[in-house]
């Protein structure tokens, strides 16, 4: 069974600080690999989706890589923001019709002014 | 594009009460599931489906059941509620296939905050 680990669970860094979120999956056996944004309350806005066969995605500030054979994907945020703070979630999609994505517990990012 | 839309918001049921949540897209998506979010348990799938007329259970059936009788809607049907079953509940939509230049990247709705008692 897949099972997606995010490391740290909680982060706070002031404002301009570049910062490198960690995702590790136990099944290298991905379809994808997709990272979510989380504001309390809210839904979920996907950030990024890196196919099996690509190692990163760029959008922005943000740039996320895929390393399928150690199990890990990093996000990268440049020259963070205040409204950068949520939680981040990468989740792991299973190959099959079903397309499960599996969480990981999430990353808490504070930035501050 | 409203995206994914879900409603209700908010709910609260009493125990044994059953009830519909509403989830609809409009980004013409073959894929749609029902995932539940709960503290310490993060996000499981429920119930998905891959086309109108198709569904299948996830990680989480008991106490849900589906129907996909149009490519826009997937209703979640809780049969009897249950204390167990309080939680926030997301709908999501994707492409299908990852087809070259067409993205499969799934969508979450706003979510719906049940509270059964």
């Amino acid at each position: 069974k897949q099972e997606v680990t995010q490391i740290p669970a909680a982060l706070s860094v002031p404002e301009g600080e570049n910062l490198v979120l960690n995702c590790s999956f136990t099944d290298s056996a991905i379809y994808n690999l997709q990272w979510f944004r989380q504001d309390p309350g809210k839904g979920l806005t996907s950030l990024l989706l890196i196919q099996s066969s690509q190692r990163e995605q760029t959008s922005g500030r943000l740039n996320a890589s895929l390393d399928k054979s150690s199990g890990r994907s990093t996000l990268y945020i440049a020259a963070s923001q205040p409204g950068d703070s949520a939680t981040y979630l990468c989740a792991a999609i299973s190959s099959g019709s079903a397309r499960q994505l599996t969480f990981g517990s999430g990353t808490q990012l504070t930035v501050l002014p | 594009n409203a995206g994914v839309t879900q409603t209700p918001k908010f709910q609260v049921l009493k125990t044994g009460q059953s009830m519909t949540l509403q989830c609809a897209q409009d980004m013409n998506h073959e894929y749609m599931s029902w995932y539940r979010q709960d503290p310490g348990m993060g996000l499981r799938l429920i119930h998905y489906s891959v086309g109108a007329g198709i569904t299948d259970q996830g990680e989480v059936p008991n106490g849900y059941n589906v129907s996909r009788s149009t490519t826009e809607d997937f209703p979640l049907r809780l049969l009897s509620a249950a204390p167990s079953q309080t939680s926030v509940y997301f709908c999501a939509s994707s492409n299908l296939q990852g087809l070259a230049g067409v993205s499969d990247t799934q969508y979450f709705g706003p979510g719906t905050r049940l509270t059964v008692l």
